[in-house]
């Protein structure tokens, strides 16, 4: 079973208006740590927003915030006032608490995502 | 200061040939992670260090991959006898401790095997 999912392969959205991309993620670890990503055409990660299982409060970074709902399992990234350069790929991960050494960061499939002007 | 660096950018082999690349981390980062990206998917771990201790392989990391941080500051990734279906993107990431938050990536590794 895929541990996080993002079920939108490609977005299309108009400059300026808010977009949410999806994620859904797996795990019965009670401690973890929710990432998003964003990769742009040269390829480099680019991180944009954590929440930790544990935050009462939905991370917010700028025109960034992710509406966790926990009980859903559900992260979604949502990005207010769209730009031109927001148009990228975008990656849910998760990084799972459960002993010391097990420290790796797994990722969605990705959300491509169009700005048009 | 400087980000993750990753060193070549682009490299392009005949099947069958090694290869090596290097990654620097951010200074000071104790943590370094290697992943392996094909084209339409997301990253997927292939190990990480902690100082110069290698705590965790994918089963991805077949016998082929070897991975080294000798001083607990750069990395070394090579892979030997390379296929075609090793063709990627090679992202290095390295973060402070085990409770921070992010993992920052370098700009990546792209392999072709011809």
């Amino acid at each position: 079973a895929q541990k996080i999912t993002q079920t939108q392969p490609g977005m299309f959205v108009q400059e300026k208006e808010a977009v949410t991309l999806d994620c859904t993620y797996d795990t019965s670890d009670p401690s973890y740590g929710l990432f998003w990503y964003k990769q742009p055409s040269s390829g480099e990660m680019i991180f944009l927003i954590y929440q930790g299982s544990y935050d009462q409060q939905n991370a917010t970074e700028g025109r960034y915030s992710l509406n966790f709902q926990k009980a859903r399992k559900s992260a979604n990234l949502v990005i207010s006032a769209s730009q031109l350069g927001d148009s990228a790929m975008y990656f849910c991960a998760m990084r799972e608490g459960r002993v010391e050494r097990d420290d790796k960061i797994i990722f969605g499939k990705g959300t491509r995502l169009h700005i048009l002007p | 200061d400087t980000g993750v660096s990753q060193d070549p950018r682009h490299k392009i082999t005949k099947r069958g040939q090694n290869v090596t690349f290097r990654c620097d981390p951010i200074s000071e980062h104790n943590r370094l992670y290697w992943y392996r990206q094909t084209l339409g998917q997301g990253p997927e771990f292939l190990t990480y260090f902690q100082n110069e201790a290698q705590l965790e392989k994918s089963r991805l990391l077949s016998d082929r991959f070897s991975a080294e941080r000798p001083k607990g500051s750069f990395s070394t990734l090579e892979i030997q006898r390379t296929e075609q279906g090793d063709s990627a993107m090679y992202l290095c990431a390295s973060s402070p401790d085990r409770w921070t938050e992010t993992q920052y990536f370098g700009p990546g590794t792209r392999l072709l095997v011809l």
